[in-house]
């Protein structure tokens, strides 16, 4: 099972900067089937980019994704007070795993 | 719009079952793959099972031999059958479709199963 581990476990930044998510994986995974999620203190999780760097519909071109084998990125490029959530990697090889997640927090 | 809604959660005895449902709208059912994912109080997401259009499923290891995931496309519904029920099983468990990438595209809002004596 390939393990995902996300970093930095919190992320403080103020609105207006700019976020970057890291996640790596314990072996090479295909960049197609890794995907990105947020979600907000008791809501369901939201896609935002699957395929590494495609926006899922209504996702704002301020989040982008880049990244291939083991080291991939999620980049928020400037924040805003909507976007203070945790946000999950995810893949498939075998079996779905995600990673542990990613506190954006305001500062 | 996609709509997913969950139900079927509770409280359950260690060793009990339950039956969850997710009823399904806003798209062509018979043709997407569905999967429930769950998340333990304030911990991260699991998925948990699949079932791509044609009834063939795919489990995690910690569910593999006690749950059975199952479709009825006349009703747009999934359901997961959850038999000797553990502790370890308390969580929010969200039904959600499966997309082509294998990521999760669309998700319902849970339902939580408490696994308690």
């Amino acid at each position: 099972e390939i393990v995902l581990t996300q970093s930095p476990g919190t992320l403080s930044l103020s609105p207006g900067e700019r976020a970057t998510l890291s996640c790596r994986a314990s072996q090479s995974i295909s960049s197609t089937y890794f995907a990105w999620y947020q979600q907000k203190p008791g809501q369901a999780p939201r896609l935002l980019l699957y395929g590494t760097s495609t926006r899922a519909t209504g996702i704002p071109d301020r989040f982008s994704g880049d990244g291939s084998g083991t080291d991939f990125t999620l980049t928020i490029s400037r924040l805003e007070p909507e976007d203070f959530a945790v946000y999950y990697c995810q893949q498939y090889s075998g079996p779905y795993t995600f990673g542990q997640g990613t506190k954006l927090e305001i500062k | 719009e996609v709509q997913l809604l969950e139900s079927g959660g509770g409280l359950v005895h260690p060793g009990g079952s339950l039956r969850l449902s997710c009823a399904a709208s806003g798209f062509t059912f018979s043709s997407s793959a569905m999967s429930w994912v769950r998340q333990a109080p304030g911990k991260g997401l699991e998925w948990v099972s699949t079932i791509n259009n044609r009834g063939g499923t795919d489990y995690a290891a910690s569910v593999k031999g006690r749950s059975t995931i199952s479709r009825d496309n006349s009703k747009n519904t999934v359901y997961l059958q959850m038999n000797s029920l553990r502790a370890e099983d308390t969580a929010v468990y969200f039904c959600a479709v499966r997309g082509l990438t294998f990521n999760f595209d669309s998700w319902g809002q849970g339902t939580l199963v408490t696994v308690s004596s």
